[in-house]
């Protein structure tokens, strides 16, 4: 159980497009996502929180309209990188909490896979 | 910012031998999480221990928590060479917080 998928793996685009990740819980509802970006051999880094139905809280530093976030479901989230360029090429990784229960009163995150995005 | 701080950044070990990780961190926490990380992929859930806990087991690992030093460590014994990977821990300060914070990470290379 607690399963989270992340699609695309990996992706390859051209500078000035917009990539869209998605993030699926696929066998709980998970009231709250979690977006972070990791550079090689650093750490994980939020970017932003996600409830269900209502707007992204974002870290400070991260710019809300350059990286786009929709959690229209309580199993997907979106996030949605603009007009991306270079320096946005990383390691996009989602978490998913689940909305009720044991885990959801830990704070117990379950991960995805990851998205490795290369802008060229 | 990053609130845990881990040390050692990089450990190298024969296999067969017990690896061991420290994590600290600055404010009060509700609990404390330990993932790994194999080379390009996401994390795997480890073990979490509680701001009331000291100490617990799960397998190969045992993880202790220190809340007066604010510290935190994880011992694999026995390691194996599929224990490669990352290490990273993160805390979660409660209070209805759901962020994690996570540490810089120690990177476990065990040798064969």
């Amino acid at each position: 159980g607690a399963v989270v998928s992340q699609h695309p793996s990996w992706v390859i685009c051209k500078s000035g497009t917009s990539v869209k990740i998605e993030c699926r819980s696929l066998d709980f509802q998970a009231t709250t996502m979690f977006w972070y970006r990791q550079f090689p051999k650093q750490s994980l880094m939020l970017m932003a929180t996600s409830n269900e139905g209502s707007k992204a809280t974002y870290e400070q530093g991260v710019e809300k309209d350059k990286f786009l976030i929709n959690h229209a479901s309580l199993t997907l989230s979106t996030l949605t990188v603009t007009s991306a360029h270079p320096e946005d090429s990383s390691f996009y990784i989602c978490s998913a909490r689940e909305g009720f229960g044991r885990a959801w009163l830990s704070n117990e995150q379950f991960f995805g896979p990851g998205t490795r995005l290369t802008v060229l | 910012s990053q609130q845990g701080e881990e040390d050692p950044q990089a450990l190298s070990i024969q296999e067969g031998e017990n690896a061991t990780m420290n994590c600290s961190y600055k404010t009060s926490i509700n609990n404390l999480q330990w993932y790994r990380q194999n080379s390009g992929r996401g994390l795997v859930h480890l073990i979490l221990i509680r701001s009331n806990e000291r100490e617990k087991h799960s397998g190969r690992l045992r993880v202790t928590l220190d809340t007066s030093k604010k510290s935190s460590s994880l011992l694999i014994t026995a390691s194996r060479a599929a224990d490669t990977a990352s290490y990273f821990c993160a805390t979660d300060k409660g209070q209805g917080a759901q962020k994690l914070v996570f540490g810089q990470g120690t990177r476990l290379t065990i040798n064969p």
